[in-house]
């Protein structure tokens, strides 16, 4: 079956560029998260999506960052102007809701790399 | 944002060894899990706790939930080198927060 999956599996880009990174939930999870993980780091988290809302953006490093989700199903999450200090692996995970305890699946991660 | 402190932090340790980590917050949380990630891949469900004192196992692995609900602890029996990777506990609550994570290295 179907995971969830992340698009590009590995980004390099020049600073100042814009980035989009793609998330496709397990279908049927009407929850989604977005992490941030440094090299050697726990995960960090930036935002997550209940359906197409996003009740707490307060994980969001910069206004540089931002994330949408639409259809209740992909999220996009978009870096302006991409710093040295955005490099990392960015994982999306789904779940059935977010009531508490249920398992979140990670998707493989996107591994950014700004030069 | 809220914090759970994962110690040790890395661990080198023979194969068939046993591994014992652990994980605490100034917080309650209503569920633990562990998770493990390995190198490259995003992070996998290990075990999931929802009852304070709950103690669960999982084949080699077991994990109990504290009676105060502010902590837990992973064991792992007779560990393999596949046993390698990152181990993160998690809490949730309204929301879920992780902790900074646990390396283990099985030397063979």
């Amino acid at each position: 079956g179907a995971g969830v999956s992340q698009s590009p599996s590995n980004k390099v880009t020049e600073k100042g560029k814009d980035v989009e990174l793609r998330c496709d939930p397990i279908s049927g999870h009407t929850a989604l998260y977005w992490y941030r993980q440094s090299l050697g780091q726990g995960l960090e988290f930036l935002i997550y999506f209940q359906g197409n809302s996003a009740p707490d953006k307060s994980g969001l490093p910069s206004d540089r960052f931002s994330a949408e989700r639409t259809g209740g199903s992909v999220s996009t999450l978009t870096i302006q102007r991409t710093q040295q200090e955005d490099s990392a692996v960015y994982l999306c995970a789904s779940s059935f809701g977010t009531s508490g305890g249920e398992e979140q699946f990670f998707g493989p991660g996107t591994r950014l790399t700004v030069l | 944002g809220q914090q759970l402190n994962q110690s040790p932090q890395s661990m080198f340790i023979q194969e068939g060894e046993d591994v014992s980590m652990n994980c605490t917050s100034s917080s309650i949380f209503n569920t633990w899990l562990w998770y493990k990630q390995d190198p490259g891949e995003g992070p996998v469900l290990l075990i999931a706790l929802y009852k304070a004192g709950e103690l669960t196992s999982n084949g080699r692995l077991t994990a109990q939930f504290g009676i105060t609900r502010k902590d837990s602890f992973l064991n792992i029996s007779a560990s393999i080198p596949s046993d390698v990777g990152i181990y993160f506990c998690a809490g949730t609550g309204n929301q879920f927060y992780f902790g900074t994570g646990t390396s283990l290295t099985v030397i063979p």
